[in-house]
Order: structure tokens, then C-alpha cells, then sequence
């Protein structure tokens, strides 16, 4: 069964304190990685996908990489509307569902 | 213009009530989801609908019935409603799943509480 750890639960930075969050898988061939974002009362809004390992993509203050085990989520010089969880899901080759992880609450304080 | 769209919002109901909820999106994608987000605001699947067709239903109890009459709707109907089913319910869709088009766009969600 597809797994999907993030790491750390809960972080909460100062405005401009640069952080990574964590998002450990296992799965039977990564077709891909995805994360969203997730604000109190909304649904997740898509942010990247990646593909296979050594892959980068950046928006803004976010920039995501991949391993063979694991994905980053790089947050540069933070700001308060950074704040929200962030989702990392996977799906397998041959499998259309995406399996999400528990999310990373993040918390940026002016 | 909203992608993905829900109603209602909000939907507080007794045990043991039947309630639909619906679910429609305009970017003329094949692929529909219903999710459930609980209170621990973990995310997971229960029904996938590929232009009209059922392709994904995971372990979930057969009060819950989705129903899609177009590839541009999906609605989700609860029988019987228990406590246990109160939560944030998703809609979403992608474009094409199978080919690696996967990226999902969500609804706002729709809060359930059973009373």
C-alpha cells in the first residue's frame, strides 16, 4: 500500500526564517509527487508535480525537489501569507488514486 | 469563475437523515473524485468517476452513492446519515489520471455535521 509520511507535523517560523518540510514515500513506481496547499476552510489548491528523482520546480518562495524516497518543500524567506498545510500526495503507475500524507501545518509570524 | 464547485457549503442534519451533496466543474476535465477529510485533516479517496464511469471505490460503507450524470457533475448521496460521517467532503478533478495528467483541482468542500 502506498505510504505517505510528512515531517514536521507542525512549524512555525519567523517572517524571512527559511525552512524545509519533509514528505517520505513508498510506492510501487512513482509516476508522480504532487503538492498542494491548504488554507483553513478551503479546498488544497495544486502547487507542483514532479516526476522523477532530481526533479526541481519553484513558484515564488517555493521550491520543491524529489529523491528516489523522499520530496522537499524549500520555503525561502518565509511571509505571514505563507502560512497554511501543505499536502504532499503520490500516485503509482497503473493507479489513478493519489494516497495524501497528514500535511505540514506552518505557521510564519511577522 | 469557479473551477470546481459545491453545494451546499455547509450541511448540518440528525442521524439518521438522507443528504446529497453536488459537485460540478467547468474546465472540461474526464475525471471526477470524492474525497473525505476528517477531523484530523487527513485526506482520502472514496469514489473516482471517469466520464461517467465508476473506476475508483474504496472501502467505504454502501450507505454512500455516488452518481454522475455527466462528466461535468458528481454528486454524492449519504443514507442513513451516522455521527462517524461528520467531516469535510471534497470534490475534485483532473484531466487525464492514466496518462499522467493527474494534477487535481478541489471544490471548497462541503463541512457535514450529523447531530
Amino acid at each position: 500500500e502506498d505510504q505517505v509520511t510528512q515531517s514536521p507535523e507542525a512549524l512555525r517560523l519567523q517572517e524571512g526564517e527559511s525552512s524545509s518540510l519533509n514528505c517520505s514515500y513508498t510506492v510501487s513506481g512513482l509516476r508522480g509527487l504532487f503538492w498542494y496547499r491548504q488554507d483553513p476552510g478551503k479546498g488544497p489548491e495544486f502547487l507542483f508535480t514532479l516526476y522523477s528523482a532530481g526533479e526541481e520546480k519553484e513558484k515564488e518562495r517555493l521550491k520543491a525537489t524529489l529523491t528516489k524516497k523522499e520530496s522537499f518543500l524549500h520555503i525561502t524567506a518565509p511571509k505571514p501569507e505563507d502560512s497554511a498545510t501543505y499536502l504532499c500526495a503520490v500516485q503509482a503507475r497503473g493507479n489513478n488514486r493519489l494516497a495524501f500524507g497528514k500535511g505540514n501545518q506552518v505557521v510564519v509570524i511577522p | 469563475d469557479t473551477a470546481v464547485s459545491q453545494t451546499p457549503k455547509y450541511l448540518v442534519t440528525q442521524m439518521g437523515n438522507d443528504k446529497s451533496i453536488k459537485c460540478e466543474q467547468n474546465l472540461g476535465h474526464d475525471t471526477m473524485y470524492w474525497y473525505k477529510q476528517d477531523s484530523k485533516k487527513f485526506l482520502k479517496i472514496m469514489f473516482s468517476y471517469n466520464n461517467k464511469e465508476l473506476i475508483i471505490n474504496e472501502t467505504v460503507p454502501n450507505r454512500f452513492s455516488p452518481k454522475s450524470p455527466d462528466k461535468a457533475h458528481l454528486n454524492l448521496h449519504i443514507n442513513s446519515l451516522e455521527l462517524g460521517d461528520s467531516a469535510v467532503y471534497f470534490c475534485a478533478s483532473s484531466q487525464q489520471p492514466q496518462a499522467g495528467k493527474n494534477e487535481q483541482y478541489f471544490g471548497p468542500g462541503t463541512r457535514l455535521t450529523v447531530t
